[in-house]
This record gives structure tokens, sequence and C-alpha cells, in this order.
């Protein structure tokens, strides 16, 4: 079946640098992505949505300024931690799509991404 | 985000039973619901969805659709300690495209 790859799966940064997780969708074009931040013993948050080529729509509430958000190709989407804190250390998952879910689509998630602040 | 509810847990199940996960949700307009499973530390599994009124079977898994009550559940017969886990209720949102997660229902199997 169709994998979605994250990298790295852990990463551990320093407070106030800016850290990159990537999404990788292996053998399917995702028009479209999303990015989801779980904290321990909640439910998946819905950062933002990014189709490919254009730029991201975000959640309310959800700094776009803070997490950068690229889908440049139909394979490959980043989120950036800029200026990242400890309270910014989570459980950040992407998942994808080639298309909407209610036309039979089947979204994909990938492993997830631990990042601790330190 | 679209309100989704579903009673933490833990829900404790003896092996062979049936466990029953219930989730209500808020959004008139939700079409399709699915439901994850999630291992602790890992990403989420897609068990089944389920579009129309009524039952869907899928093994020993069944889900059930009442949109009038805007109400779905998923059982899960002969229960096996592996199906110990956070199960998701996700519905729809109106674009087709995103999911708005519930917070899950822990599952223990107990042998």
């Amino acid at each position: 079946g169709a994998v979605v790859s994250q990298h790295p799966s852990r990463v551990i940064c320093k407070s106030g640098t800016s850290v990159k997780i990537e999404c990788r969708s292996l053998d399917f074009q995702a028009t479209t992505m999303f990015w989801y931040r779980q904290f321990p013993k909640q439910s998946l948050m819905l950062m933002a949505t990014s189709n490919e080529g254009s730029k991201a729509t975000y959640e309310q509430g959800v700094e776009k300024d803070k997490f950068l958000i690229n889908h440049a190709s139909l394979t490959l989407s980043t989120l950036t931690v800029t200026s990242a804190h400890p309270e910014d250390s989570s459980f950040y998952i992407c998942s994808a799509t080639g298309g909407s879910l209610d036309s039979g689509n089947t979204i994909y998630f990938g492993e997830g991404s631990w990042l601790t602040v330190v | 985000q679209k309100e989704v509810e579903q009673n933490s847990g833990p829900l404790s199940v003896p092996e062979g039973a049936i466990a029953s996960l219930n989730c209500t949700y808020s959004d008139r307009g939700s079409q399709s619901f699915f439901w994850y499973r999630q291992y602790s530390g890992k990403s989420p599994e897609l068990i089944m969805s389920i579009y129309s009124n009524g039952d869907k079977e899928d093994g020993r898994f069944t889900a059930q659709l009442n949109k009038a009550s805007q109400y779905v559940s998923l059982l899960i017969r002969d229960s096996q300690p592996s199906d110990s886990a956070t199960y998701l209720c996700a519905p729809l949102s109106n674009s087709g495209y995103a999911l708005n997660f519930g917070k899950g229902t822990s599952l223990l199997v107990t042998p």
C-alpha cells in the first residue's frame, strides 16, 4: 500500500533554533498534505493543510510565521518550527492524500516526529 | 475545529469480550467517518470508514452510524490484548479533506 515517510523520527534541538521535518509520499502523488500536532494524552490537532504549489491554510491559533510549511512538490511537504521553545515539544504527524476522502481517496499518515526542545 | 466527543476511558474489557467505543460529533454536515487506532508513541492507523447510516462490518470490527443522532460507534468482537490502544473517531470536515479527531478512548484488553 501507499506509504508516507516522515523524517526525522526524533529530534532534539536547542531553544531558539529552527528544525525542519520532512514528509514524503513514496508511491503516490499527494495533492494535499496535513500537519498535526499531538501533545501527550491529547488528540491530534490539525495545524495546517497544504496543497502542492500553493500557500498552506493554517488553523485558527497556529502561527504561520512560526510553523513554516512548504509543499513544493507532489511528494514532499516540510514543516519548519522556527525559534523553537520547550512548549513546542510535541509529536508532529503528517498525512497525505491524492484527493478528497469523500471521493474514495484514502488518507495516509506518516510515522510521526518527536520534537524535544531543550 | 468542530467538536468530537469521546469518553477518554480507560475502557477495560476481558479478552474475548466485546468492546464498545462511542463518539458524538457536532458538525451536522459531516458525511464520512473514520475510526483510527493509535498505539502509544505511534501515528494513527485506519481501522475502517463508514459513510451511510447503519452498520458496517469488517472482520471483528463493526462501525455503526446514526447521522440523526450525530453518533458513531465501533464494536470490537473477540477483543484481544493486541487491541489495547487508543481509538480515535474522526469525522471528515466539510472540505472533504481534513479529519477532525476526537481525543480518543483508551482501550485495555486484559488477558
